[in-house]
């Protein structure tokens, strides 16, 4: 079993929608997680970190359930600039002074018009 | 800040050849890394480094080598190439010196790799 799972789509919604995209993680002892987006032929950037109690970002909601070992991402409004592969990242347990994250293989939203 | 930049962008190679690929940051990171990103993959960690003269083993360190003699620079060598490692290569830094910092990892714009 992969240690970070995503669906990888490709979702393809109008704009104007609401879209999810869940993640599973394996390692139930994992500390830290993050969703990055990556435009077609980019690099990956940093979307937003997810936190415990949930957070919110403009027309991004990313959510956390430790119990069932998923993550979240919440798209509203979607606009065409928002299609692009999102990568759900694992900082696992005992990592955090060497930085190895562990990347889901990303979910692509395509935003028609 | 030009931030994280990588060399070449596009390279093909034979099988057997050995070549650098370059990488260098300008924002006084310490924590530097390299990752490889193949279809259905997602993205893979091959070595980092956590400071000038200090560098570990990722996933998949098989076939490469670095090393890190200064903090901007961080070269990544394929000692002798394969069909196996034809991929996209991405150079990452982070700031350690702020709490949390391995959250965002700066990456570079990737270096597109084949391998005959």
């Amino acid at each position: 079993r992969k240690e970070v799972e995503q669906d990888p789509g490709p979702f393809n919604v109008p704009e104007g929608a609401t879209v999810a995209f869940n993640c599973t993680y394996s390692n139930s002892a994992s500390q830290s997680f993050f969703w990055y987006r990556q435009d077609c032929r980019k690099e990956p950037k940093l979307l937003m970190s997810v936190y415990s109690s949930g957070n919110e970002d403009g027309r991004f909601t990313a959510q956390l359930n430790r119990a069932s070992q998923y993550i979240s991402l919440l798209i509203r409004d979607s606009k065409l600039s928002d299609s692009a592969t999102y990568l759900c990242v694992v900082l696992p347990v005992g990592s955090s002074n060497t930085g190895k994250l562990i990347f889901g293989q990303g979910t692509t939203l395509q935003v028609k018009p | 800040n030009a931030g994280v930049t990588q060399t070449p962008k596009f390279q093909v190679l034979k099988t057997g050849q050995s070549m650098t690929l370059q990488c260098a940051q300008d924002m006084n990171h310490e924590y530097m890394s390299w990752y490889r990103q193949d279809p259905g993959m997602g993205l893979r960690l091959i070595h980092y480094s956590v400071g000038a003269g200090i560098t570990d083993q990722g996933e998949v360190p098989n076939g490469y080598n670095v090393s890190r003699s200064t903090t901007e620079d961080f070269p990544l060598r394929l000692l002798s190439a394969a069909p196996s490692q034809t991929s996209v290569y991405f150079c990452a830094s982070s700031d350690t010196r702020r709490q949390n910092s391995y959250n965002e990892q700066f990456f570079g714009p990737g270096t597109r790799l084949t391998v005959l």
